[in-house]
């Protein structure tokens, strides 16, 4: 149990371009969402966090014009990548924690999506 | 503020012991987590540990906890080569909730 997907697992675009990856909780829901980027050989850095119903959570440094999140459901949040830049390069990682469907797990334990990988040319 | 830091690279031969090591600044964390990462895959979580326990063994992994240090380590008993990959730890700020990661320690099996 516990499995969190995202879509697309790699995606190219242009500059100037916007994209948008979903984090799916499979089997359980979810009511915190948090969202994590990692550059090349890096640790994770979260984003932001998001509620279920509720606007996200930034991080500081983190542009929440640029960086949309939606967290529309207990079972989908996306991110969405406005006008990306080369910059913007990077592997997304989403991870969901909640209690809904879940058995023995913790509730403080945070299940990770397999990732986004970001090209921006 | 918070901050979880690791060295970067261990090198050890199939069969042997490996020991990750990881020192943390939160004191007020709550659980500490142990994830492996494949290349270009997302995290695996391998084990965590509640901050009032020493210590937990989980088949080949155990996990040490010094908390009057902040030193957390990772103990993987007959390494593989399936084992390589970069594993971080993590801990669950005691303020926030939210999980603050390591450098990650890029771990090499030779065979």
């Amino acid at each position: 149990g516990a499995v969190v997907s995202q879509h697309p697992s790699w995606v190219i675009c242009k500059s100037g371009t916007s994209v948008k990856i979903e984090c799916r909780s499979l089997d359980f829901q979810a009511t915190t969402m948090f969202w994590y980027r990692q550059f090349p050989k890096q640790s994770l850095m979260l984003m932001a966090t998001s509620n279920e119903g509720s606007k996200a959570t930034y991080e500081q440094g983190v542009e929440k014009d640029k960086f949309l999140i939606n967290h529309a459901s207990l079972t989908l949040s996306t991110l969405t990548v406005t006008s990306a830049h080369p910059e913007d390069s990077s592997f997304y990682i989403c991870s969901a924690r909640g209690g809904g469907g879940l058995s023995g797990a913790s509730y403080n334990e945070q299940f990770f999506g397999p990732g986004t990988r970001l090209t921006v040319l | 503020g918070e901050d979880v830091e690791q060295s970067l690279f261990l090198s050890v031969r199939e069969g042997d012991s490996s020991v990750i090591n990881c020192t943390y600044t939160d004191s007020s964390s709550t659980y500490l987590y142990w994830y492996k990462q494949e290349p270009g895959a997302g995290l695996q979580l391998l084990t965590y540990i509640f901050s009032n326990m020493d210590m937990k063994q989980d088949q080949r992994l155990t996990v040490l906890l010094n908390k009057k240090d902040k030193h957390l380590s990772l103990r993987i008993a007959d390494t593989q080569t399936g084992d390589s990959a970069i594993y971080f730890c993590a801990e669950a700020s005691g303020a926030t909730n939210k999980l603050i990661f390591g450098t990650g320690t890029l771990l090499a099996v030779q065979p």
